[in-house]
């Protein structure tokens, strides 16, 4: 078992709604939470962070995370056809190893 | 402000070469991050320092692998005798403060023929 898992895709879905992209965890130490968006041929970008159990809502984003459920998502509302690209999830423990899945693959058709 | 950058972007290098890719942080971040990553998977973390010490580096896959951060900004990762596995995007990131949200370099595309 990965220590982070996420759902490779591809997940396709029109222009305008939403996308949720899963991701879960092993390690039950782990404190942090992050979000970070890839296109191809780039480095990752960081979108979203969160450390608390419950929702954070950044723009059209939303983290949501349950610890109790070892499981974190991303909702991306009314998409675009720019949020094309592919979602990693990282995972970080308070001594600094940081642990990513093998990121989740969204297609917004216009 | 500037960002993390990293060089070469490009390293072509022979199976048995020793090769040296760098990488300069924004400033003021104290921790910094090496990772590698290959086509299709998440970035593999490799070793993070906290200033100049390595607080972590149990990801460097063996000890043909080797980085340091002497004066707690650049940093330079060492592999020696090169192997065609060892192809992938090698990626730096920084953070302002330990294991914290990262900002990534371009990365340095390193293939070993």
């Amino acid at each position: 078992q990965k220590e982070v898992e996420q759902n490779s895709g591809p997940l396709s879905v029109p222009e305008g709604a939403i996308a949720s992209l899963n991701c879960t965890y092993s390690d039950r130490v782990s404190q942090s939470f992050f979000w970070y968006r890839q296109y191809s041929g780039k480095s990752p970008e960081l979108i979203m962070s969160i450390y608390s159990n419950g929702d954070k809502e950044d723009g059209r984003f939303t983290a949501q995370l349950n610890k109790a459920s070892q499981y974190v998502s991303l909702l991306i509302r009314d998409s675009q056809p720019s949020d094309s690209a592919t979602y990693l999830c990282a995972v970080n423990t308070n001594a600094g190893k940081s642990t990513f899945g093998d990121g989740t693959t969204l297609t917004v058709k216009p | 402000g500037a960002g993390v950058s990293q060089t070469p972007s490009n390293k072509v290098t022979e199976k048995g070469k020793y090769v040296e890719l760098r990488c300069d942080p924004i400033s003021g971040h104290t921790a910094l991050y090496w990772y590698r990553q290959s086509l299709g998977q998440g970035p593999e973390f490799l070793i993070y320092f906290q200033g100049t010490g390595a607080a972590d580096d149990s990801g460097l896959p063996n000890d043909r692998f080797f980085a340091v951060r002497p004066e707690g900004s650049v940093s330079t990762l060492k592999i020696q005798r090169t192997e065609r596995g060892d192809s992938a995007v090698y990626l730096c990131a920084s953070s302002l403060l330990g294991p914290n949200e990262q900002f990534f370099g371009p990365g340095t595309r390193l293939t070993v023929l």
